[in-house]
């Protein structure tokens, strides 16, 4: 069964470094989104991303934040400069057109700022 | 805007008791889905069910099932029968149905402890 895969799986950084989180949606997907879970909250939505572009994003999705689809697989999630606060999960998720929005989740990335 | 309360932040229950975690949505739209995910310890978002806005029927998967009020706009979950494996973060969520690229917004979770 396809699964939306991300990489790496844990990643330890220094604050004011930047980081490229990285997620391989599922193959025939043309709806990308980014999610975040700070430890022990809920998962909040920072952006989602259509034909190329931002369709939507949240007041989380600051300028230190990107995203990218730089091959037609990969979909990035860039942070500039990296503060303690941004310790996190950080879920991809993608969606066919017909899918009757479900998302499909990729198993997150534990981003840890020091 | 679209709000999902769960007001069980956690609840615990010795084995084989049976459990419902609440979920109260707020949606202006009037299409759209439901979800419930699961969150073991291992920290993965593993999906549970969806159900679209006009489809009240409940639903039931082995000790699972689902009770959908439109006119409470609730979203109920019941485990029967519970085992310690289904002892998670459990999350309600709800997105918009129309369009494609619709935000899926979620609950604050509800901690599940089943003690054997």
């Amino acid at each position: 069964e396809p699964e939306v895969t991300q990489t790496p799986s844990h990643q330890v950084t220094q604050m004011g470094q930047e980081v490229i989180l990285r997620c391989v949606p599922i193959s025939n997907h043309l709806y990308f989104y980014w999610y975040r879970q700070i430890l022990g909250q809920k998962v909040e939505f920072l952006v989602s991303f259509y034909n190329n572009e931002i369709s939507e994003k949240s007041e989380i999705f600051d300028d230190q934040f990107s995203v990218e689809r730089p091959d037609g697989s990969n979909f990035t999630l860039k942070i500039r400069s990296t503060k303690l606060e941004d310790s996190a999960m950080y879920f991809c998720a993608s969606k066919s057109y017909s899918s009757y929005n479900e998302q499909f989740f990729g198993p997150g990335t534990r981003l840890t700022v020091l | 805007a679209q709000k999902v309360t769960q007001a069980q932040t956690e609840i615990s229950v010795v084995e084989k008791e049976d459990v419902t975690l609440d979920c109260v949505y707020e949606t202006r739209d009037t299409t759209y889905y439901l979800f419930w995910y699961k969150q073991p310890p291992s920290g993965e978002l593993v999906f549970l069910i969806r159900r679209n806005s006009f489809d009240e029927q409940n639903e039931i998967s082995g000790r699972y099932s689902w009770n959908f009020q439109k006119s409470t706009s609730s979203f109920n979950f019941t485990i029967t029968a519970s085992q310690v494996v289904d002892s998670a973060v459990y999350f309600c969520a709800l997105s918009e149905a129309l369009g494609g690229y619709q935000k899926v917004t979620f609950g604050t979770g509800t901690k599940l402890q089943v003690i054997p």
